[in-house]
């Protein structure tokens, strides 16, 4: 049982390129989400998702597109990456309680 | 005005020192309260859940909810080198939303040994 599982763990990407983080779950959860933390900022919700086919937006959702064809995975697609995209992200299962996976580092030049 | 707040630190205490984290927040229909703790580098691991107001133990860690005060915080007995982690609170407004949590901007301890 892996959890949570995000790839890449770190990633580098020049501003104007788009790139799709990774998350997948092996605990058949309904609820999927990603974050991204900032420093003094704390976890911010970007989209979720309450299962396959159905996703919505959170609190910071421009720039970011997902989608949910499975129930395990759920990825995060940056179209266009800003230099304000320099973050780490998050992906996170619940059933009762959030699982979050190990995150993302992205830097974006 | 952030529907958390939570003081950033960073917070440095000796071994066996007693630790007391601190969260308000602003709207009134919160009714869950969590507290995450992050390892650096890592991602957030759920360390105590709690409805309501009132106190909640597990172990070394109590947390504490003040519906009145909109005040809540984390005691943490007898701290350890293995606590130093980032503390994040989070609050949601039911358990059918509490996936959606609304995060505090996480407050860094340090245990010294």
């Amino acid at each position: 049982n892996a959890g949570v599982t995000q790839t890449p763990k770190f990633q580098v990407l020049k501003t104007g390129q788009s790139m799709t983080l990774q998350c997948a779950q092996d605990m058949n959860h309904e609820y999927m989400s990603w974050y991204r933390q900032d420093p003094g900022m704390g976890l911010r919700l970007i989209h979720y998702s309450v299962g396959a086919g159905i996703t919505d937006q959170g609190e910071v959702p421009n720039g970011y597109n997902v989608s949910r064809s499975t129930t395990e995975d759920f990825p995060l697609r940056l179209l266009s990456a800003a230099p304000s995209q320099t973050s780490v992200y998050f992906c996170a299962s619940s059933s009762r309680t959030q699982y979050f996976g190990p995150g993302t580092r992205l830097l974006v030049l | 005005q952030k529907e958390v707040e939570q003081d950033p630190g960073p917070l440095s205490v000796p071994e066996g020192a007693i630790v007391s984290l601190n969260c308000t927040y602003s709207n009134s229909a919160f009714q869950y309260f969590m507290w995450y703790r992050q390892y650096s580098r890592k991602g957030p691991e759920l360390l105590m859940y709690t409805y309501s107001s009132g106190n909640k133990e597990d172990g070394r860690f109590t947390a504490q909810v003040d519906k009145s005060s909109k005040y809540i915080s984390l005691f943490i007995r007898d701290s350890q080198p293995s606590d130093s982690a980032t503390y994040l609170c989070a609050v949601s407004i039911s358990s059918g939303s509490a996936r959606q949590l609304t995060f505090g901007s996480g407050t860094q301890l340090t245990v010294l040994p």
